[in-house]
């Protein structure tokens, strides 16, 4: 009952590099999401796939692009990675809009 | 914009005493609130949650009371322990013009500490 698994825990990247951060639940859920915690700040929306096949904009997408590769896997990619994306990235799912399972984060430093 | 808030960053209580951490949002299209814990270095956990159609709803010794009315959102915690330690977020659930989830929208949090 792993839940919602994410990889890599840790990363620190230079600026303008690419790097992709991996997301997998195994719980059959249809939605799942991309968020991004900055300190002392509640979670914000990146984008999101409310079913295999479709993704939408958050409420921060810009620098961000994600892949639903199939319903287990949600992946988020950083093209050229910018200091101010510094920041906690935490992925969830939900079966139909509750529910909600965040995974345990991805920490990810930009220099 | 719209967006949910919380009234006060930190809360600090006496082990044992009962807690109250409250909340305000501002969509009335929001038909689903969810209370979160989150402990250092860790995500978001589910403590309890509820729809737009109760005003009320009791978990193991927490409690949400929901106003909508005056758009106010609470969670009670009896008789906090050493554990209960953490921020808390509320958050709503939005709905799409088709009436799809597309995400959680979360306030800014409280820090709940625990006094010995």
């Amino acid at each position: 009952n792993a839940g919602v698994t994410q990889t890599p825990k840790f990363q620190v990247l230079k600026t303008g590099q690419s790097m992709t951060l991996q997301c997998a639940q195994d719980m059959n859920h249809n939605s799942m999401y991309w968020y991004r915690q900055d300190p002392g700040m509640g979670l914000r929306l990146i984008y999101y796939s409310a079913s295999e096949g479709t993704t939408d904009k958050g409420e921060v997408p810009n620098g961000y692009n994600v892949s639903r590769l199939n319903k287990r896997e949600f992946s988020l990619r950083l093209e050229s990675a910018a200091p101010s994306q510094t920041s906690v990235y935490f992925c969830a799912s939900s079966l139909i809009g509750d529910g909600y399972t965040f995974g345990s984060g991805t920490r990810l430093t930009v220099v | 914009g719209e967006s949910v808030g919380l009234h006060l960053p930190t809360l600090s209580v006496q082990e044992g005493d009962n807690s109250i951490i409250n909340c305000a949002y501002s969509n009335s299209a929001s038909d689903y609130f969810i209370w979160y814990k989150q402990e250092s270095g860790k995500g978001p956990q589910f403590i309890i949650d509820i729809r737009s159609n109760m005003d009320k709803r009791q978990g193991q010794r927490v409690t949400v009371l929901l106003n909508k009315t005056v758009k106010h959102l609470s969670l009670q915690i009896a008789a906090t322990q050493p554990g209960d330690s953490a921020v808390y977020f509320c958050a709503e659930n939005r709905r799409d013009s088709g009436g799809g989830a597309d995400g959680l929208t979360f306030g800014k949090g409280t820090h709940l500490i625990i006094q010995p």
